[in-house]
């Protein structure tokens, strides 16, 4: 079985541009989860969709958003984009959302902001 | 809100010792669960062991074992027979068991090095 997919891997924007990343959960995954993981603020919830609805919000601002379809990919939208916003995003599946379930992370999109 | 403590920056061990990596938390929940995460350099996070909080038996994967102290909200992992290959950056979460689902609350880290 095919494990958790990100693209692009590696994205250079300039500051105020928008970027969009892509998460391919496991298949038969439902829920699709997003880290934020940098040097100074280590990793940070983002946001967590369960066909296709956002069920949990990190706190990040508006300029962050992300939706999730109904085959279970999910993209994530970051507007107007800051220095601050390079990092390395991770996405994560699980089956359901049931506290014990296991998530398994994808190998993550590495943001350059310039 | 909960948090999670990691207060050991970076750690080091020689191949085929023993290694405990320290972790502390803060939650008001009884119903949670605590994982440790290894990130190698490939940035790949990948789960080593989960404890369910209601369980009081220490959970444990072949070398790798956790002391899980709810009174003192302490979960730490210890690392038996080391290897080269774990070497890395490890992660103690949190999770809880009620609305917040998915949501993983993280530590910040240490760094483990394994020397030959």
């Amino acid at each position: 079985k095919a494990g958790v997919t990100q693209t692009p891997r590696y994205l250079i924007k300039t500051r105020g541009q928008q970027v969009t990343l892509s998460c391919s959960p496991i298949s038969g995954h439902r829920s699709v989860s997003w880290y934020q993981q940098t040097p100074g603020q280590g990793l940070q919830f983002l946001f967590e969709y369960f066909s296709e609805t956002q069920r949990n919000k990190g706190n990040f601002p508006g300029r962050f958003s992300g939706r999730q379809f109904s085959n279970s990919r999910s993209e994530m939208n970051v507007s107007t984009l800051e220095l601050g916003d390079s990092a390395l995003y991770l996405c994560a599946s699980s089956l359901s959302l049931a506290g014990e379930e296991e998530q398994y992370f994808g190998p993550g999109t590495r943001l350059t902001v310039t | 809100a909960q948090t999670v403590t990691q207060s050991q920056p970076e750690m080091s061990v020689q191949e085929a010792e023993t290694v405990t990596l320290s972790c502390t938390y803060d939650t008001s929940e009884s119903d949670y669960y605590l994982f440790w995460y290894k990130q190698p350099p490939s940035r790949q996070m990948i789960l080593v062991i989960r404890q369910e909080a209601y369980k009081q038996q220490n959970a444990t994967e072949n070398r790798f074992s956790v002391n899980f102290q709810k009174a003192a909200k302490s979960f730490s992992l210890k690392i038996s027979d080391s290897q080269l290959g774990d070497a890395a950056m490890y992660f103690c979460a949190y999770r809880s068991g009620g609305t917040s689902y998915g949501k993983l609350t993280f530590g910040q880290g240490t760094i483990l090095t394994v020397h030959p």
